[in-house]
């Protein structure tokens, strides 16, 4: 079955040093990658995706994410963490096969400290 | 602009009771979208709207849920005899399609449903 893991159910990090939550997808074909944010009761909000093109993608609130082909990842990134990007966060896939379905991964805890 | 709005944001209900939740996509926006969020299953797509064509009701979890597009806007997810299991935060998105099928979508706040 395609799905995309989080292997990381948390992710501690203290405020100013990098972030980076990761993500890697078993799709066939090509895929569809996005990453979304969830505050506390908050639905979700959108920071980036990939669809073609280049494989570096930068997104809302200074996020960017990376495509790697070869290693069939999808991390997402920020140089300098705030106390503000704690939330949940998830990476998600859609197929030519399933097109308007996004299917996400089970998502990571971000943990920001002062 | 105003983004999905979804009503009500709670709602409890009864075993067995039937229930109705209400999403306003993005004024314009083609697509809508039903997800589920629970603890036990994660993030789940349910069904998906795209314009004047047939839904994709591949993610309905029984024929007791159902959904309706009217209009073109406004969409209503209904649950018919609700069982526990169906607590949940619904979760309502659309997208304009415009750049393609790939589009974003964005997200309303939900609706998270107890069942007692």
């Amino acid at each position: 079955a395609q799905s995309v893991a989080q292997p990381e159910d948390q992710v501690n990090v203290a405020e100013g040093n990098p972030l980076t939550v990761k993500c890697t997808y078993s799709v066939s074909g090509n895929p569809y990658l996005f990453w979304y944010v969830q505050y506390p009761n908050r639905g979700l909000q959108f920071l980036l995706k990939y669809i073609t093109g280049d494989n570096l993608v930068k997104g809302s609130y200074g996020f960017e994410a990376e495509f790697n082909k070869s290693q069939t990842s999808f991390h997402l990134k920020k140089p300098s963490a705030l106390v503000s990007d704690s939330a949940l966060y998830f990476c998600a896939f859609m197929t030519t096969d399933s097109w308007g379905k996004l299917q996400f991964g089970a998502g990571t805890q971000v943990v920001v400290t002062p | 602009g105003a983004g999905v709005s979804q009503s009500p944001s709670n709602k409890v209900t009864e075993k067995g009771k039937d229930v109705e939740l209400r999403c306003d996509p993005i004024s314009g926006h083609t697509a809508l979208y039903w997800y589920r969020q629970s603890l036990g299953q994660g993030l789940e797509f349910l069904i998906y709207f795209q314009g004047n064509s047939a839904p994709d009701k591949s993610g309905l979890p029984s024929d007791r849920f159902s959904a309706e597009r009217t209009g073109g806007s406004v969409s209503t997810l209904t649950i018919q005899r609700t069982q526990q299991e169906d607590s949940a935060v619904y979760l309502c998105a659309s997208s304009s399609l415009a750049g393609g099928r790939t589009d974003t979508q964005y997200f309303g706040p939900g609706t998270r449903l107890t069942v007692l």
